[in-house]
C-alpha cells in the first residue's frame, strides 16, 4: 500500500522567516494535495499537483511536485503567524478518488 | 472554493445510542463522497467511499453494520454511528468530489463526537 512520509513533523519559525515542507511517497503519485488544518476543524485546500515537475503558488505559498511524481515540497516565504497551523499532504492512489495522508507537520509562527 | 458542510460540529451522547452525522455539498453536486476519521494529533484515515445511489465502500478493518452510510442525493451523505461506544470517540470529516468539476476534494469543518 502506498505511504506518505512527511518531514518535518514539526517546525517552528520566527515571522518572516521562509520554510519548506516535504512529502515523500512510496509510490508514484497520481495527484498530490496540499490541505491546511486548524486543531478541531476542517481542511482547507491549498493546492493539487499532477504532472511532473509541475509548480504552483497562491500568494505566499508555492508547491512542487518532482519530476518522478514521488516527493512534493511546500514551500512558505515571508511566514506570518496566519500561516501557523496543521499542513498535510494527501496522495491520490488512482483508486477512485481516494486520498491518503501524510501524518502532517505542525507549523508554528512567533511574531 | 466549494463549500462542504457538516452537522452536527459537535455531538455528546450515551454509549449504546446511535449518531447520525450529515454532509452536505453547498455549492456543487458530487456523486462521491469520503468519510474520514481522525484521532487527537494524527493523521486522516479513509473509512469509506460514499456512492450515489449505491452501496458504500469500506475500508479495510472498518465495520460497516457499525458505521452505515446513506448518500440519498448528489449533495447529501450521512455517516451513522451505531450503538456507540467511548471508542468511538473522534473527530469525523468528510470529503467530497464535485461532479465534473476535476479532481479537486473539498473537505466538511469535520463532527468532533464523544461518547461517554
Amino acid at each position: 500500500s502506498q505511504e506518505l512520509e512527511q518531514s518535518p513533523q514539526s517546525l517552528i519559525v520566527q515571522e518572516g522567516k521562509n520554510l519548506t515542507i516535504n512529502c515523500t511517497s512510496s509510490k508514484t503519485l497520481y495527484g498530490l494535495y496540499w490541505y491546511k488544518q486548524k486543531y478541531g476543524e476542517g481542511l482547507i485546500f491549498l493546492m493539487m499537483l499532477q504532472k511532473g515537475g509541475e509548480e504552483k503558488s497562491h500568494e505566499k505559498i508555492t508547491a512542487k511536485l518532482d519530476e518522478k511524481k514521488q516527493q512534493s515540497s511546500l514551500h512558505i516565504t515571508a511566514s506570518q503567524p496566519s500561516h501557523a497551523g496543521i499542513y498535510l499532504c494527501g496522495a491520490d492512489n488512482n483508486q477512485g478518488g481516494k486520498l491518503i495522508f501524510g501524518q502532517g507537520t505542525e507549523l508554528s509562527v512567533k511574531p | 472554493g466549494a463549500v462542504v458542510s457538516q452537522h452536527p460540529s459537535r455531538v455528546i451522547c450515551k454509549s449504546g445510542t446511535s449518531v447520525k452525522i450529515e454532509c452536505r455539498s453547498l455549492d456543487f453536486q458530487a456523486t462521491t463522497m469520503f468519510w474520514y476519521r481522525q484521532f487527537p494529533k494524527k493523521s486522516l484515515m479513509l473509512m469509506a467511499t460514499s456512492n450515489e445511489g449505491s452501496k458504500a465502500t469500506y475500508e479495510q478493518g472498518v465495520e460497516k453494520d457499525k458505521f452505515l452510510i446513506n448518500h440519498a442525493s448528489l449533495t447529501l451523505s450521512t455517516l451513522t454511528v451505531t450503538s456507540a461506544h467511548p471508542e468511538d470517540s473522534s473527530f469525523y470529516i468528510c470529503s467530497a468530489r464535485s461532479l465534473g468539476g476535476g479532481e479537486t476534494q473539498y473537505f466538511g469543518p469535520g463532527t468532533r463526537l464523544l461518547v461517554l
